[in-house]
């Protein structure tokens, strides 16, 4: 079955500093999306990407959309505390779009 | 407007009890879903619906059986709890991908079984 992995699984930055997750799925995507989980609280959607190739910014966030649609990034520049948390992409099949998949997530630790 | 509503928010069981945790959406959606959430283990899909009367299983459905009530209402069953099944678990909707596809969460139930 589809599997989505996200490396690397914990990751500790000074503040200011920046900030990559990356996410591989096994099989083609339709779409990719990126939640944020902060601790003790329920996962939000930050974005969704379609497009092959795709770029999408969000103030200091970047999201990335691979050529071949079977892999992705999110990255931040210059963290905040607030950026505190796990990062997730979830994915939905190119042929079963009934169900999304999450990748295994990046907890985010941003040292003050 | 109160989105995804789950209750439970907490439940401690002892091995081979029953119980269901419920979930509600106010957002008129087709799809809804069941994931638990170990540490380390990311998200993993127990059971979904895409559309009200049907259901299908997920990454990890065994122990578990659902029901979608109607549109508004989709909910999870343990019918013997084991220790593995304890978890945070999360109730999610949202409309098919070739719209937005967002995901609307619960603010999720925690359930230890002892």
């Amino acid at each position: 079955g589809q599997q989505v992995m996200q490396i690397p699984q914990y990751q500790h930055v000074q503040e200011g500093e920046d900030f990559t997750t990356y996410c591989n799925s096994s099989t083609t995507l339709s779409n990719i999306q990126w939640y944020k989980q902060r601790p003790g609280g329920h996962p939000v959607f930050l974005i969704q990407l379609v497009k092959s190739g795709e770029v999408k910014k969000q103030k200091r966030l970047t999201f990335q959309f691979g050529e071949a649609k079977k892999n992705s990034s999110l990255h931040i520049t210059a963290t905040q505390t607030t950026d505190v948390g796990t990062y997730f992409c979830a994915g939905w099949g190119t042929y079963n779009t009934d169900k999304l998949i999450f990748g295994t997530g990046t907890r985010l630790q941003v040292f003050p | 407007n109160a989105g995804v509503t789950q209750t439970p928010k907490f439940q401690v069981l002892k091995t081979g009890q029953s119980m269901t945790l419920q979930c509600a959406q106010d957002m008129n959606h087709n799809s809804m879903y069941w994931y638990r959430q170990d540490p380390g283990m990311g998200l993993r899909l127990i059971y979904y619906s895409a559309s009200e009367g049907t259901t299908d299983k997920g990454e990890v459905p065994n122990g578990y059986n659902v029901s979608r009530l109607n549109k508004r209402e989709f909910s999870l069953r343990l019918e013997s709890a084991a220790p593995s099944q304890t978890s945070v678990y999360f109730c999610a909707s949202s409309e098919p991908p070739l719209n937005t596809g967002e995901l609307f969460f619960g603010e999720g139930s925690r359930l230890t079984v002892l």
